[in-house]
This record gives structure tokens, C-alpha cells and sequence, in this order.
């Protein structure tokens, strides 16, 4: 079945460290996306892509990096200079068209131990 | 800007009664999509139901239904006969534009917490 992988679930990061999270698409979808959710908050757009090697800014992209190699992948990075990565992340990806929305993976609970 | 407000932190719903949650929007856009998604506790959104800004019927899936009042700028989510299994979080969201080619952004709400009691 196609859909969205997201990896690892839960993820737990260190002071200091970079940390990357996985998204793999397999719907042939051209737009990709990575959203933050807060508890008790809506979501909050990162970073986006619509085709290989392009990318843009979204709404709260300090502290993050992103690239997109393969039209399948869209791995987002945390970086140090995130100073609240504490969140709950959502990868989406949408045909370039979007008339139907998103489809959603099923998160990576990131946590700073 | 562009902006989706829900304005009920929660709800409570009984078993197999009927339940509405609030959605104002606002864009100068004419040309916009309406989503309302549903995020159960284990945090993946699922997909509940569209409404396009020139669609003139309110969207209907199943037991979901959408009041569409363009005028107000209200797109609110009607759950029929709720369901235990509907307890969970839901968003209202807009996308700016047709959607034909480019990129297209989902703007979210705060979201409403359901809670459907037996």
C-alpha cells in the first residue's frame, strides 16, 4: 500500500546535537512537507519541497535543514541552533496539484534529555 | 494574513448524537480549499473532509458534513451519530489557491478536542 513512512517514532536528542528525522514517500507525490505540532497546538509549517533539489522556507524554519535528493525522500534535520526541538513532527506530501490535501505520516516525537 | 481560528478548546458529545465544531477563516483569496482533519492520540492526521471555495453544495462524506457560509467565512465540521471512535483532536485547515501547479500551503487551526461519552 502506498503512503508515508516517518522514522524512528520516538527520538530523544542531547543538548548540542544535530538530529535527523526519515521520511519516505512511495506515492509518487511531487510536494513534500515537514510540519511542528506543540501540545495543544496546530501545525506549523517548516520547510516544504515541490520537486528534486528545490526547496523553500516555511513559517518557523530556523534551526531546522532540509534536502531532497530523490523524489521520495525529504529528510529534515535538527540542528543545535534549534533551541526548543521539543515537538511532535509531521511529514506530508501532496501531489503538485494539492486539490486533495495532504497525506500525513505518522510522526516522530522528538524529546531534549 | 491567512488564519484559521476554532474557537472551542473542547467539546462533549453524547454516544450517537449529533455534534458541531466551529471553523472561521480569513483570506482575501477568492479562490481557497477547506480541510478538516481528524488526530487521534496516536498523532497521525487522517483526512476527513474538502471544501472548495466555489463548490456551491457543502461537502458531505459519510457521517461528516461541512456548513459551508462562504459570506460568514465559517466552514464548521458536522459529526451525525458520533462514535466512541470519534473521540479525538480535530483541525480545520485552508489552502490558498486552486491548486493548479505551485505550491499550495495548509494553514491549521488550534484544533478542538472531542470527547464522546457513552
Amino acid at each position: 500500500d502506498g503512503g508515508i513512512t516517518q522514522s524512528p517514532k520516538y527520538l530523544f536528542r542531547k543538548e548540542g546535537q544535530n538530529v535527523t528525522l526519515s521520511c519516505e514517500q512511495n506515492l509518487n507525490h511531487d510536494a513534500m512537507y515537514w510540519y511542528r505540532q506543540d501540545p495543544g497546538q496546530g501545525l506549523r509549517l517548516i520547510y516544504y519541497s515541490q520537486i528534486v533539489n528545490d526547496f523553500q522556507k516555511g513559517d518557523i524554519a530556523e534551526g531546522y535543514s532540509v534536502s531532497r535528493e530523490k523524489k521520495e525522500s525529504f529528510p529534515l534535520t535538527v540542528t543545535s541552533a534549534q533551541k526548543n526541538p521539543t515537538a511532535f513532527y509531521l511529514c506530508a506530501s501532496s501531489m503538485e496539484t494539492g486539490i486533495y490535501g495532504y497525506t500525513f505520516g505518522s510522526g516522530t516525537r522528538l524529546t531534549v534529555v | 494574513a491567512q488564519k484559521i481560528t476554532q474557537t472551542q478548546p473542547g467539546m462533549f458529545v453524547q454516544e450517537k448524537e449529533a455534534v458541531t465544531l466551529d471553523c472561521t477563516y480569513d483570506t482575501s483569496d477568492q479562490s481557497y480549499g477547506l480541510f478538516w482533519y481528524k488526530q487521534p492520540s496516536s498523532g497521525e492526521m487522517i483526512f476527513l473532509i474538502y471544501q472548495g471555495s466555489y463548490d456551491e453544495q457543502n461537502a458531505t462524506e459519510g457521517r461528516y458534513s461541512l456548513n459551508f457560509q462562504k459570506a460568514r467565512k465559517s466552514a464548521n465540521l458536522v459529526i451525525s451519530a458520533s462514535q466512541l471512535g470519534d473521540s479525538a483532536m480535530y483541525f480545520c485547515a485552508m489552502r490558498e489557491g486552486r491548486g493548479s501547479g505551485g505550491y499550495n500551503k495548509l494553514i491549521f487551526g488550534a484544533g478542538t478536542r472531542l470527547a464522546v461519552h457513552p
